[in-house]
């Protein structure tokens, strides 16, 4: 049984701190995605990364994918209110089969 | 677009009550997917389908069955409902690409089995 395991479960930080949030397993992933979750609604896809190393860039969030392609990390610049939520990583060895990690839930404090 | 909606949005079942669950997308999606979520469990992949008429299990498939008529609709059934069902129903839909799904969420439906 392939597992994504995040870190930490919860954060809560005081605005304008940075902070990184991990996803890791023992599996090899062809693509991995990061989403957010507000209360009551359901997950908004943020990113996708594919390639072992790579590095995307959104706005203030920055994502990498281990080089195994076994691993990911998210890290938010300068976070913000709005930037609090659930934080979900999902992969798959395949193309649809997409398992979902436990989430990173961040408070982020004005 | 609507994008994925589902109804309904809340529900409260009886112990051996049978339900669907309604799910559909007006985006041409060929991919679609049921995931259900719990308290410190993320997401779990319950049945999954990649076009009209083909699904397949996921994760945590006992209880519920899924068809797929048409391209844009996706309903979860449960068959007799127990508490431990009790959780948060996500529909997502894809588009079918090459290598990677890139999913959208419906809003969700709430449903307490007592």
């Amino acid at each position: 049984t392939q597992l994504l395991e995040q870190s930490p479960q919860f954060l809560s930080i005081q605005e304008g701190e940075n902070l990184t949030v991990y996803c890791n397993s023992s599996s090899v992933f062809s693509s991995l995605q990061w989403y957010r979750q507000e209360p009551g609604e359901g997950p908004v896809l943020l990113v996708t990364v594919v390639t072992g190393g790579e590095v995307k860039k959104l706005k203030r969030l920055t994502f990498q994918f281990g080089d195994a392609r076994k691993d990911s990390s998210l890290h938010i610049t300068a976070a913000q209110p709005g930037d609090t939520g659930l934080y979900l990583c999902a992969a798959s060895s395949g193309t649809y089969k997409y398992i979902f990690g436990t989430g990173t839930r961040l408070k982020v404090l004005a | 677009n609507a994008g994925v909606t589902q109804t309904p949005k809340f529900q409260v079942l009886k112990t051996g009550q049978s339900m669907t669950l309604q799910c559909a997308q007006d985006m041409n999606h060929e991919y679609m997917s049921w995931y259900r979520q719990d308290p410190g469990m993320g997401l779990r992949l319950i049945h999954y389908s990649v076009g009209a008429g083909i699904t397949d299990q996921g994760e945590v498939p006992n209880g519920y069955n899924v068809s797929r008529s048409t391209t844009e609709d996706f309903p979860l059934r449960l068959l007799s409902a127990a508490p431990s069902q009790t959780s948060v129903y996500f529909c997502a839909s894809s588009p079918g690409l090459a290598g990677v799904s890139l999913w959208s969420f419906g809003p969700g439906t709430r449903l307490t089995v007592l």
